[in-house]
């Protein structure tokens, strides 16, 4: 059974450009999470979408953005990159609401 | 906000040895989960607890969700090599998915 997968798996970029990343889910879920990892902050919820519609957000800037297909994959956009975006990023696929989320292995954004 | 505490924040241990570690939380929570993460793989799911009091094993893997709905813990029996990465709790609200994280355990095991 295909996990969560995530592409790119690895980006470098500058400061002010814009990095689109995508997310597949699990065959059948239909809610997929973001998060970001870093070893500062650690893992933080970015934003969490269930069919097309995000249902909850966490406390980060606008520049941050996400969207869901119909097929459930999903993108999150960071527009105006800065040097403290370089993280992990983590998207997390479930059924639905309070169903355990399954990780994919991240996209390593580096921003120079 | 809400905040998990998990601790240890790291621990070294002879294979063969059992490890404990756990988090607590000024809020409760509906559903406690621990995961483990190996360098430059995302985390995966170990181990997922739904009621107060409950007791959930996998393999050599034991946790518990606190009474209080504050905390959890996760015991690791007779550990292996393969045991090595980084552990995290999260607690999850009824209200929505978002996941709250601890800060996460490193796991060494010396052979």
């Amino acid at each position: 059974k295909a996990g969560v997968t995530q592409t790119p798996r690895y980006l470098i970029k500058t400061r002010g450009q814009q990095v689109t990343l995508s997310c597949s889910p699990i065959s059948g879920h239909r809610s997929v999470s973001w998060y970001q990892q870093t070893p500062g902050q650690g893992l933080q919820f970015l934003f969490e979408y269930f069919s097309e519609t995000q249902r909850n957000k966490g406390n980060f800037p606008g520049r941050f953005s996400g969207r869901q297909f119909s097929n459930s994959r999903s993108e999150m956009n960071v527009s105006t990159l800065e040097l403290g975006d370089s993280a992990l990023y983590l998207c997390a696929s479930s059924k639905g609401a309070e169903q355990p989320q399954h990780f994919g292995d991240g996209t390593r954004l580096s921003i120079l | 906000g809400q905040q998990l505490n998990q601790s240890p924040q790291s621990m070294f241990i002879q294979e063969g040895e059992d490890v404990s570690m756990n988090c607590t939380s000024s809020s409760i929570f509906n559903t406690w989960l621990w995961y483990k993460q190996d360098p430059g793989e995302g985390p995966v799911l170990l181990i997922a607890l739904y009621k107060a009091g409950e007791l959930t094993s996998n393999g050599r893997l034991t946790a518990q969700f606190g009474i209080t709905r504050k905390d959890s813990f996760l015991n690791i029996s007779a550990s292996i090599p393969s045991d090595v990465g980084i552990y995290f709790c999260a607690g999850q609200l009824a209200s929505g998915s978002r996941l709250t994280f601890g800060e996460g355990t490193q796991l060494t095991v010396n052979p």
